[in-house]
């Protein structure tokens, strides 16, 4: 069965205080790893996806990268506006069972302070 | 251009009543997934529908859940005689592409919360 772990399970930074969050996964084959944001009382918003490792993707101060056992969503110079959970979720091949679902993870709670 | 919409937002129900969950997929796409996130938990896969037609449910429960996406109209997820382990938040998603080709990029919306007493 897929898997996915993240830590920490919360974060507090000061603005500006750059920090990295872990998503750790087991899967039979990785078919795409993705990021996503859930602000409170939303539904999760698209970040990234990155399939295969050494991949590096990033937007503004959003860094995402790939191995093969973990991927990091690199946060630098953090604003208040960065505080969200960052959900982190994993698909697995068609012929290995992973269908069209995503596994997710539990998230990381990041709060940036002033 | 309207995002993918859920109703109603909040939903409390008395255990042994039913649900309606209704989502209306974002213009142009046809595939609908809903998700299920308990409270501490990540979200969970329920079902994956195109029009008319269930895909894949193998996170749906065996017993009192079911769902459609019918030709006219909202994507449904029911759920009947409602216990009080059926309190979550259902999020629904929709893609432009099928399962196969897609690249797990979800549309979600912003999910019913269901409060069984």
């Amino acid at each position: 069965e897929d898997q996915v772990t993240q830590s920490p399970e919360a974060l507090r930074l000061q603005e500006g205080e750059s920090s990295s969050l872990n998503c750790s996964y087991t899967v039979s084959g990785l078919r795409g790893l993705f990021w996503y944001r859930q602000d409170p009382g939303k539904g999760p918003e698209f970040l990234f996806t990155l399939y295969s490792a050494g991949e590096e993707k990033e937007k503004e101060r959003l860094k995402a990268t790939l191995t093969k056992k973990e991927s990091f969503l690199h946060i630098t110079a953090p604003k208040p506006e960065d505080s969200a959970t960052y959900l982190c979720a994993v698909q697995a091949p068609i012929l290995t069972g992973g269908g069209n679902k995503l596994t997710f993870g539990t998230g990381t709670q990041l709060k940036v302070e002033l | 251009n309207a995002g993918v919409m859920q109703n109603p937002r909040h939903l409390v129900r008395r255990r042994g009543q039913e649900a309606r969950l209704r989502c209306s997929p974002m213009k142009g796409h046809s595939h609908v997934y809903w998700y299920r996130q308990l409270p501490e938990e990540g979200l969970k896969f329920m079902v994956y529908l195109q029009k008319e037609n269930i895909i894949d449910e193998s996170g749906m429960p065996k017993e009192r859940f079911s769902a459609e996406f019918p030709k006219e109209g909202p994507s449904i997820l029911r759920i009947q005689q409602v216990v009080r382990g059926d309190s979550a938040a259902y999020f629904c998603a929709s893609s432009p592409l099928s399962g196969v080709f897609s690249p797990g990029e979800l549309f979600f919306g912003e999910g019913s919360r269901l409060t069984v007493l």
